[in-house]
């Protein structure tokens, strides 16, 4: 167990919708990343958040948004949802931008 | 793209040590070398990392050759539980870093009893 727990773990939704995923990071670390994983693409880095303030995108979509609340959970939000986006979300939480990053079980998004 | 280059697929026999190699040739100088797994659809596994001397933790060693351009991840004594894949990667760990991972292929590592 890695301490960063994500809900759900599964969400099977229709193309169009829109859908929010949460992210808990482990005690006391402030950077959040949030990273997708396809089967034709692997795991590819989507944003980061320290401390409340976005620090880095990847490639992330622009129907894709995330945001770090003062609590220091994240929210990725999806929308306009295509058949491409099914994958496996992870979220992973560091100490500091400098650290190791603990990964969270993962949100399978299955679009129908 | 990521920097690391790696073998697709490895066997190793169960007890046995596990030796995953990693190319890295292009590494900066305040590159570190990270290693993760995954064990099937799980997230990710933080293993070791290292800037230019030998590391060891409870699960792995890791070697770096003194250029740094390649790198050798031990599992002393692989069980059925380490299949996975070990993603080599390698990250500035200061300075103006984004620190996001990049991934890369990985090696796919099958323990066999």
């Amino acid at each position: 167990d890695s301490g960063v727990t994500q809900t759900p773990k599964h969400l099977i939704t229709a193309t169009g919708q829109r859908v929010t995923l949460r992210c808990s990071p482990r005690s006391g670390d402030l950077s959040v990343y949030w990273y997708q994983q396809s089967l034709d693409q692997g795991l590819q880095f989507l944003i980061h958040y320290y401390n409340g303030e976005e620090r880095a995108k990847g490639n992330i979509l622009e129907r894709f948004s995330a945001q770090q609340f003062p609590d220091l959970h994240s929210e990725l939000n999806l929308s306009s949802l295509e058949l491409g986006d099914s994958a496996l979300y992870f979220c992973a939480s560091s100490l500091t931008l400098r650290r190791e990053q603990f990964f969270g079980p993962g949100t399978r998004l299955t679009v129908l | 793209d990521a920097k690391t280059t790696q073998p697709p697929s490895m066997d190793c026999a169960e007890g046995r040590a596990a030796n995953l190699p990693c190319n890295h040739s292009t590494i900066s100088g305040n590159e570190y070398v990270y290693w993760y797994r995954q064990i099937h659809s799980q997230g990710p596994q933080y293993i070791i990392h290292g800037l230019k001397n030998n590391e060891t933790n409870e699960m792995a060693s890791l070697i770096i050759t003194e250029d740094r351009k390649s790198s050798t991840l031990i599992l002393p004594h692989a069980t059925l539980r380490d299949t996975a894949v070990y993603y080599c990667i390698v990250r500035v760990d200061y300075g103006g870093s984004q620190g996001n991972l990049i991934f890369g292929k990985g090696t796919k590592l099958s323990v066999k009893p």
